[in-house]
């Protein structure tokens, strides 16, 4: 069976400084994963997502994800951190049949 | 503009009185799907509909229906709600099933059920 564990509910980073929101599946099959953002108040909106072409994946606002199949991870990073990016971050997994499959969720916090 | 609208945004009702989420999209797409969001337990699928009148149960459809007469729309109905069902409700569509392509997300509807 398909899952997605966002290791942390809370991240908080001081403006200027690396982001790292932590995600880990486990698939029977080559998944395909996302990570999707939502600002308060707005829907989700996709960042990035990886279907197995290259493994570190780019996204929108200087955002990436790193597939890394030996350690089932696609922790999600941005090199610095800017209080825009204050948000809730969702990792997402899809399998083979298409049914998709949402993380719980990590609030990230901006500190100026 | 390419856009799932939800409506109402927020709402309050009272136990046992029947309410519909409305939700609409503008891109010709083929899937749509409603989704509960709740504090610690992230997006949960509550319905989802491949297409036009064909609709399907995703992983907490209690207490819910749907319909898909067209295309573009695709109402959530709660026909007699309850407290346990005070959420954060999204609407998603995307362009077929396939997750290669893009979901687009409503607003959220915010419901108290009291």
């Amino acid at each position: 069976a398909q899952s997605v564990t966002q290791l942390d509910s809370h991240v908080s980073v001081s403006e200027g400084t690396p982001v790292l929101l932590r995600c880990n599946y486990s698939s029977s099959y080559s998944p395909s994963l996302f990570w999707y953002v939502q600002h308060p108040n707005k829907g989700l909106q996709l960042l990035l997502k990886y279907t197995s072409a290259a493994t570190l994946v780019k996204g929108i606002n200087g955002f990436e994800a790193e597939f890394k199949k030996s350690e089932t991870s696609f922790h999600l990073t941005k090199p610095s951190a800017h209080m825009s990016d204050a948000a809730e971050y969702f990792c997402v997994v899809s399998d083979q049949n298409d049914k998709i499959i949402f993380g719980k969720g990590t609030r990230l916090h901006i500190l100026p | 503009e390419a856009q799932v609208t939800q409506n109402p945004r927020y709402l309050i009702t009272v136990t046992g009185k029947k309410l519909t989420v409305t939700c609409s999209q503008n891109m010709n797409h083929e899937y749509m799907s409603w989704y509960r969001q709740d504090p610690g337990l992230g997006l949960r699928q509550i319905y989802y509909s491949m297409n036009v009148e064909v609709t399907d149960k995703g992983d907490v459809p209690e207490g819910y229906k749907v319909s898909r007469k067209e295309k573009r729309n695709f109402p959530l109905i709660l026909e007699s709600p309850s407290p346990n069902q005070t959420s954060l409700y999204f609407c998603a569509s995307s362009r077929t099933a396939d997750m290669n392509t893009e979901a687009f997300f409503g607003q959220g509807t915010r419901l108290t059920v009291v």
